[in-house]
């Protein structure tokens, strides 16, 4: 089972900022949060991904709350080409690096 | 772009009919992952392999489905007999030498059973 929370579906207005949370409180201490996007029909998307410390690239910043039990992806100038699935994953084990996907977030962003 | 290719982007067969599907990660990470994603949901790790070796299969893997990375380079993911329920994305990743380093996923080859 994914071991992160997302909401099932959120709207943005284009240009505006998008917050996408994702709640993790079972996260243990060396265990990183990625962020992936699929586009429908396309494979996912790498956006970002974080330990403990917020993270910003071209594409996205990635806020960790202190405790590490939630983060928050944050798009800021939303385009309708961001509309697609968002995931949060909670990387797993020591011996493999699998990612264990929920449903992710619907983003839709809207003229 | 991301570097990792597969082909054919879309599969149509008749049930009971043999796939086969080729993965070309990028070409200097070691670890190959196969995924597969049904209608609405998340990808579901299918198996990986590290070089040539496989080193976790999942439990979706039935006894039908066989994967191989015969150099360590590409590899094949094929399906026997085909049944509808295998009707899915199957999706491929690469990631590089130490673990934990991101997966760059391909475009997926798209499965439909008829």
């Amino acid at each position: 089972d994914a071991k992160t929370t997302q909401p099932p579906s959120m709207d943005c207005a284009e240009g505006r900022a998008a917050n996408l949370p994702c709640n993790h409180s079972t996260i243990s201490g060396n265990e990183y949060v990625y962020w992936y996007r699929q586009i429908h029909s396309q494979g996912p998307q790498y956006i970002i991904h974080g330990l403990k410390n917020n993270e910003t690239n071209e594409m996205a910043s990635l806020i960790i709350t202190e405790d590490r039990k939630s983060s928050t992806l944050i798009l800021p100038h939303a385009t309708l080409r961001d509309t697609a699935v968002y995931y949060c994953i909670v990387r797993v084990g020591d011996n493999t690096d699998k990612l264990i996907f929920g449903t992710g977030t619907r983003l839709q962003v809207f003229p | 772009d991301t570097g990792v290719s597969q082909d054919p982007r879309h599969k149509i067969t008749k049930r009971g009919q043999n796939v086969t599907f080729r993965c070309d990660p990028i070409s200097e990470h070691n670890r190959l992952y196969w995924y597969r994603q049904t209608l609405g949901q998340g990808p579901e790790f299918l198996t990986y392999f590290q070089n040539e070796a496989q080193l976790e299969k999942s439990r979706l893997l039935s006894d039908r489905f066989s994967a191989e990375r015969p150099k360590g380079s590409f590899s094949t993911l094929e399906i026997q007999r085909t049944e509808q329920g295998d009707s899915a994305m199957y999706l491929c990743a690469s990631n590089g030498l130490t673990g934990g380093e991101t997966q760059y996923f391909g475009p997926g080859t798209r499965l439909l059973v008829l």
